[in-house]
């Protein structure tokens, strides 16, 4: 099973950014997001499509349907600026599979 | 506080061996699965293994199977991952990683412990 993300975004402080993650009826599966820092270990932004975590603020929120889970981060800081990856369980191959990861930059 | 702490990484030859250790606090360790997760430098997260409650359910990835392998004491919290015939493509951060209670998401990670094979 394959995820594909785009390599990187670009967004302005205070827009949205729309990260994607797609997959082949990723919408039957459960779809968790990180975000990682650099130098940082993984973090927990989004899971099961669109739950989020204690202490993830509410500007990042989570959706999944047919073949594409997107991951949206309103009014973006420049603190959000980190790689993110989509992953999900396949049942099929007993694997965990990630995105191949994005780059959000704030412009 | 949940705290996961990896050790055991280091330099090693191709072909040679290391044993991770990542020591686990703050939780119920024996009701969690966990998984492995490594990062090589500069790319992205790839899976590399699972064990569930009470080790009853082991994967691994297909690059790994055969020689890496994982287990966990619920004496002493830790969660192990013993690495054999490395290769250099090997080279990356290790990573343990502890499931949710409900979901098979990754809700809390380690550090990271660094693994180099190079001759």
């Amino acid at each position: 099973y394959v995820l594909t993300q785009p390599p990187s975004v670009s967004v302005a402080p205070g827009q949205t950014a729309r990260i994607t993650c797609g997959g082949y009826n990723i919408g039957s599966k459960s779809v968790h997001w990180y975000q990682q820092r650099p130098g940082q270990a993984p973090v927990l932004v989004v899971n099961d499509d669109t739950d989020r975590p204690s202490g993830i603020p509410e500007r990042f929120s989570g959706s999944n349907s047919g073949n594409t889970a997107t991951l949206t981060i309103s009014r973006v800081e420049v603190g959000d600026e980190a790689d993110y990856y989509c992953q999900v369980w396949d049942s099929s191959s007993h694997h965990v599979v990630f995105g191949g990861g994005t780059k959000l930059t704030v412009l | 506080e949940v705290q996961m702490v990896e050790s055991g990484g280091g330099l090693v030859q191709p072909g040679g061996s290391l044993r991770l250790s990542c020591a686990a606090s703050g939780f119920t360790f024996s009701s969690y699965s966990f998984n492995w997760v490594r990062q090589a430098p500069g790319k992205g997260l790839e899976w590399v293994s699972y064990i569930s409650t009470g080790s009853t359910t082991i994967y691994y990835a297909d690059s790994v199977k055969g020689r890496f392998t994982i287990s966990r004491d619920i004496a002493t919290n830790s969660l192990f991952l013993q690495i054999n015939s490395l290769r250099a493509e090997d080279t990356a951060v290790y990573y343990c990683a502890k499931e949710g209670a409900t979901s098979s998401s990754f809700d809390h990670w380690g550090q990271g412990t660094l693994v180099t094979v190079s001759s």
